[in-house]
């Protein structure tokens, strides 16, 4: 069975933190990560995608993966209160583009002011 | 605007009764995918579309059918053979070659 797994939460930062999400995944031939940011009632919102080992930059957010330790992470810098969601963490099925995802169970993030 | 549209917002069903939710998109993507979300849950697959008069089952696609005649469209059936259907519905769509997922606002589905 195919996994990915995340801790639930809920993660604590004061405003102005930096917030540091995990993930691990199961499949080793995974090639597409992503995080998305669910707000509650909402629909998930993608906010990074990563293909490549290393860090990816954007904005405030900062993207992880080591595909020899099966990790992706996510990195928010600066936290603000309206950061406060959940984030789901999402692996392709299988080393093919175009296949579908699987999504962790999410960890609620609050940030308070 | 180009976007994900997915109606109704929130649909009540009896038991027994099967209901179709709707799914389209103007995007111009090739793929499309269902996905149900229960509290405090992840995401699971029930179907995907990856080209027209085609798809897939994912991990939970018992008691549940779809159809994709046009490349727009996706609609979801929960019949009243899916034991436990209320939950919130995603539907979501990619560029072939891409897995960049892309969701609509969602339905929840209440079974009185």
């Amino acid at each position: 069975q195919k996994e990915v797994e995340q801790n639930s939460g809920p993660l604590s930062v004061p405003e102005g933190a930096i917030a540091s999400l995990n993930c691990t995944y199961s499949d080793r031939v995974s090639q597409s990560f992503f995080w998305y940011r669910q707000y509650s009632g909402k629909s998930p919102e993608l906010i990074m995608s990563i293909y490549s080992n290393g860090d990816k930059e954007d904005g405030r957010f900062t993207a992880q993966l080591n595909k020899a330790s099966q990790y992706v992470s996510l990195l928010i810098r600066d936290s603000q209160p309206s950061d406060s969601a959940t984030y789901l963490c999402a692996v392709n099925l299988g080393d093919q583009a175009g296949t579908a995802l699987i999504f962790g169970k999410g960890t609620t993030l609050s940030v308070s002011s | 605007d180009g976007g994900i549209t997915q109606s109704p917002k929130y649909l009540f069903r009896k038991e027994g009764q099967n209901v179709t939710l709707s799914c389209e998109q103007n995007l111009n993507h090739d793929a499309m995918y269902w996905y149900r979300q229960d509290p405090g849950q992840g995401l699971r697959l029930i179907y995907y579309s990856q080209i027209v008069n085609d798809f897939q089952k994912g991990d939970i696609a018992e008691g549940y059918s779809v159809s994709r005649e046009k490349k727009e469209s996706f609609p979801l059936t929960v019949t009243s053979a899916q034991k436990n259907p209320t939950a919130f519905y995603l539907c979501a769509s990619s560029w072939t070659g891409w897995n960049e997922q892309f969701f609509g606002p969602g339905t929840r589905l209440t079974v009185l």
